[in-house]
């Protein structure tokens, strides 16, 4: 299965708090993890990810966790910030393979509202 | 330094019209695809083009053809459109299969 399923649909977090979302997928083939995160108007951008060889990747305030076993990763955003109030998706996908294989699987997303 | 743009931004379109919608990237990338983003959804694959030449169908093909016009030109048409197409599309490029994939803005397209 190709699935990535990704928790919860909206979440709303006072500012300075911690927002947590997370992704669960079925493919054990998938090597790559990206976030990407999303303005009202704007596409999506690549915010961090990564690679299965590793547990957790901080970049800033933003970190992923990655438990290989369970097939689930998440992110959490560090003292959010009203700034951070967007969309954001969990997505894999198999590293360098063409075709099919290599394309992203996207979940459906979680709208961040952070609350000053 | 412009990424990816797509053209037009808005348009409403008759059931039946027909469209293309525009995308050109100037990365020098050479994988380009189209995505339609419809509320709860996410963001599902319509085609993609791994590189000049070459186009593939992705999860949700039906009532689109592509064509990779250039390395740099990847555009997407509804022959017939109908209501169930009225969504946001974006298009994105990326070096080959290795990401991160670089998106547009997206065109928002509204079929009555």
């Amino acid at each position: 299965q190709q699935q990535v399923k990704q928790s919860p649909q909206s979440l709303i977090v006072q500012k300075g708090g911690i927002s947590i979302i997370n992704c669960a997928y079925e493919n054990t083939a998938f090597d790559y993890f990206p976030w990407y995160q999303q303005f009202p108007g704007k596409g999506p951008a690549l915010l961090i990810a990564i690679r299965p060889d590793v547990s957790e990747k901080k970049e800033g305030r933003f970190t992923i966790s990655f438990n290989k076993s369970a097939k689930q990763f998440s992110l959490h955003i560090m003292d959010s910030q009203p700034g951070d109030s967007a969309t954001y998706f969990c997505a894999a996908s198999r590293l360098g393979y063409g075709g099919s294989q290599g394309n992203l699987i996207f979940g459906k997303g979680t709208k961040l509202s952070v609350k000053p | 330094n412009a990424g990816v743009t797509q053209t037009p931004k808005f348009q409403v379109l008759k059931t039946g019209q027909s469209m293309t919608l525009q995308c050109a990237q100037d990365m020098n990338h050479n994988s380009m695809y189209w995505y339609r983003q419809d509320p709860g959804m996410g963001l599902r694959l319509i085609y993609y083009s791994a590189s000049e030449g070459t186009t593939d169908k992705g999860e949700v093909p039906n009532g689109y053809n592509v064509s990779r016009l250039n390395k740099r030109e990847f555009s997407l048409r509804l022959e017939s459109a109908a209501p169930s197409q009225t969504s946001v599309y974006f298009c994105a490029s990326s070096t080959y299969n290795y990401q991160p994939q670089h998106f547009g803005d997206g065109t928002r397209l509204s079929i009555l």
